[in-house]
Formats: C-alpha cells, structure tokens, sequence
C-alpha cells in the first residue's frame, strides 16, 4: 500500500546515544519533514526537504540532523540524545506544488521515543 | 510567522449532536488547510483538505468551510458517533517552502 513508513514505531535510549529514525514514502512526492508531538505543544516542524540533496530547517532543528540523497528517503538522526527529545516524531510527505494533487499531506504513523 | 489557533480545547456532546469545531489562522497567505483526525497513541488521518481558492469541501457527515480573508475554517460534523471520539487537528500550508503550520487540536467526546 502506498504511503508513508516510519521505523521503529518504539524506542528507548540512553542519554548520549544516538539513532536514526527512517522514514520512506513510496509516492514520489517531493515534500518530507519530521515534526515531533509534544503534549500541549501541538506538532512542531523539526527538519524538512523539498527535494533529494535539499534540506532546510523548521521551528525545532536543535539536535537533529537530516539528509535527503534519494526522493524516497528522509532519515532523522539524534546524535546525542538527551530527556529533552522525548516525544512522537511524525514523518510526512506531499508534493511540493500541492495546489494540482489535491491530496495534501500523508503522515506515517510515528516513532514514540524515550531517553532515559 | 503563521500561528493556528482551535476553539475548543476539548468538547464532549452527546451521541446525535450536530458539532462545529473552529480553526483560525494569521497569516491569510495560504495554499490550503486541512483537517486531520488523531485517536490516542496513533498517528494523523486526513479527513479533508480545502485549496485555497475553495469555499468547503464534504465528505459524508464532515463539512469544511473556509474563509482565507478572515483566517478561519470550520470543521462541521453531523450527527455525531461515538467513533467520532478523537482529537481533531487542523494545519494550514503556508509560505515559499510551503510548510504546515497546526494547531494544537480539539479534542472531541462523543458520549452515548
């Protein structure tokens, strides 16, 4: 089925370790992002890319790293994790000129992380 | 910078209600919104997304409107379910790297 996946759909770390969150869309959209969920925060956008070798940051990029090398592909690496980073991280993908898909944004169904 | 503001917080209604959640927006500069559905612990579901040249979009009980010069869109649901239980988000897309913007949800109790 097409749509957005997301790997691990849980994790636990240790603060000061680090990992990638891998996100993969096979509907050749050339929008991805990350946001994290935090409670009483709504979804914030972490990093985000609007093609493969383009990236930029959003409102949250403190901490995290992105690369886009493939238009399917869009990994998300804490490189030293800390409690601070506990949360939902929500992958997403749309085609960047929206206005002729008419289908907006497609969301994978999350990481649930947690640094002890 | 856009902010995306939803009234209520949280709404519980008995089953049958017709119901109307509210969202608004600052900066009227919009691609389109659209409206999401998030049960506990699960990730987001679109219900519906509006162009920005559209007025409302249906889909079965679900009516979207929205009103760009205004900055605001409504949610309607009609004839509530208890299936309806869940927190409802809307997100707007916005500026040249067309970013989404959301609010922080309404989340909804539909009681028996």
């Amino acid at each position: 089925n097409a749509g957005v996946t997301q790997t691990p759909k849980f994790q636990v770390l240790k603060t000061g370790q680090s990992m990638t969150l891998q996100c993969a869309q096979d509907m050749n959209h050339e929008y991805m992002s990350w946001y994290r969920q935090d409670p009483g925060m709504g979804l914030r956008l972490i990093h985000y890319s609007v093609g493969a070798g383009i990236t930029d940051q959003g409102e949250v990029p403190n901490g995290y790293n992105v690369s886009r090398s493939t238009t399917e592909d869009f990994p998300l690496r804490l490189l030293s994790a800390a409690p601070s980073q506990t949360s939902v991280y929500f992958c997403a993908s749309s085609y960047f000129r929206d206005g002729t898909s008419r289908r907006g944004y497609t969301f994978g169904s999350g990481t649930r992380l947690t640094v002890v | 910078k856009q902010e995306v503001t939803q009234i209520p917080a949280a709404l519980s209604v008995p089953e049958g209600e017709n119901l109307v959640l509210n969202c608004s927006f600052t900066d009227s500069a919009i691609y389109n919104l659209q409206w999401f559905r998030q049960d506990p612990g699960k990730g987001l579901t679109s219900l519906l997304l509006i162009q920005s040249s559209q007025r409302e979009q249906t889909s079965g009980r679900l009516n979207a409107s929205l009103d760009k010069s205004s900055g605001r869109s409504t949610l309607y649901i009609a004839a509530s379910q208890p299936g309806d239980s869940a927190t409802y988000l809307c997100a707007v897309r916005t500026g040249t790297a067309s970013k989404l913007t959301f609010g922080t949800g309404t989340r909804l109790q539909v009681t028996l």
